[in-house]
């Protein structure tokens, strides 16, 4: 069955980096593009860009600069690299496949706390 | 960019009732729209794509209509499990965007 395992929970200073993973399995990871997604404490969903199934990442802007997604596709992984943390990046960080996003990883809470 | 609207952003309802949930888009977006369903502590789960399309495994008491720039989820018969926030979110363009969620309560 489909499924994508993130990475566990970090705690980070403020301008540190965090690097949160997305390992996927039980589909054939070229050909679908994977999506990030976070929510803030006690908010709604915010999408932050895709990665394309032919490796093109696509950024909101308010994150240009400061975000980097990755694959690897020897390990079907997706990585979501952020720099530069502030206090209100803490949130949980979602992997989702697809154009709709029919499969969710379960998650990742990165912490900016000093 | 789009923006998404949904209202309303919190309701309360009765085991049994008939639900209807509404999205706005702030410009056409075709049938290109996903209803999702999220419980506390847990990651969204999708119900609907492409507007009015049920997402492999889901019950069919959940329904999903509109097009252009209005659309409704429907739960027709609300049960205990369905208790949850409610997510609209547009693909049609980038950047992708979500609605501010609809809280779906016991009353």
């Amino acid at each position: 069955q489909v499924q994508l395992a993130q990475s566990g929970a970090e705690v980070k200073k403020p301008g540190a980096s965090v690097k949160v993973s997305c390992k996927a399995s039980g589909y054939t990871f070229n050909n679908y593009g994977i999506s990030w997604v976070r929510q803030a404490p006690g908010q709604g969903l915010e999408w932050m860009g895709w990665i394309s199934a032919d490796n093109v990442p696509n950024y909101v802007q308010k994150f240009q600069g400061r975000v980097t997604m990755t694959t690897d596709t020897s390990t079907s992984t997706a990585y979501m690299e952020l720099r530069s943390l502030r206090s209100d990046d803490t949130a949980v960080y979602y992997c989702a496949r697809g154009v709709w996003y029919d499969y969710w990883g379960q998650g990742t809470l990165v912490t900016v706390s000093s | 960019d789009i923006q998404m609207t949904q209202s309303p952003s919190s309701l309360s309802a009765s085991v049994g009732d008939r639900v209807t949930i509404t999205c706005r888009a702030s410009q056409g977006i075709g049938n290109f729209l996903a209803w999702y369903q999220q419980k506390p502590g847990r990651a969204p789960k999708s119900l609907i794509y492409d507007a009015s399309s049920l997402q492999s495994g889901v019950p069919s008491k959940f329904s999903g209509s509109g097009s252009g720039t209005d659309f409704t989820l429907t739960i027709s018969s609300l049960q205990p499990e369905d208790f949850a926030t409610y997510y609209c979110q547009q693909y049609s363009r980038y950047p992708r965007s979500f609605g501010g969620g609809t809280k779906v309560e016991i009353k």
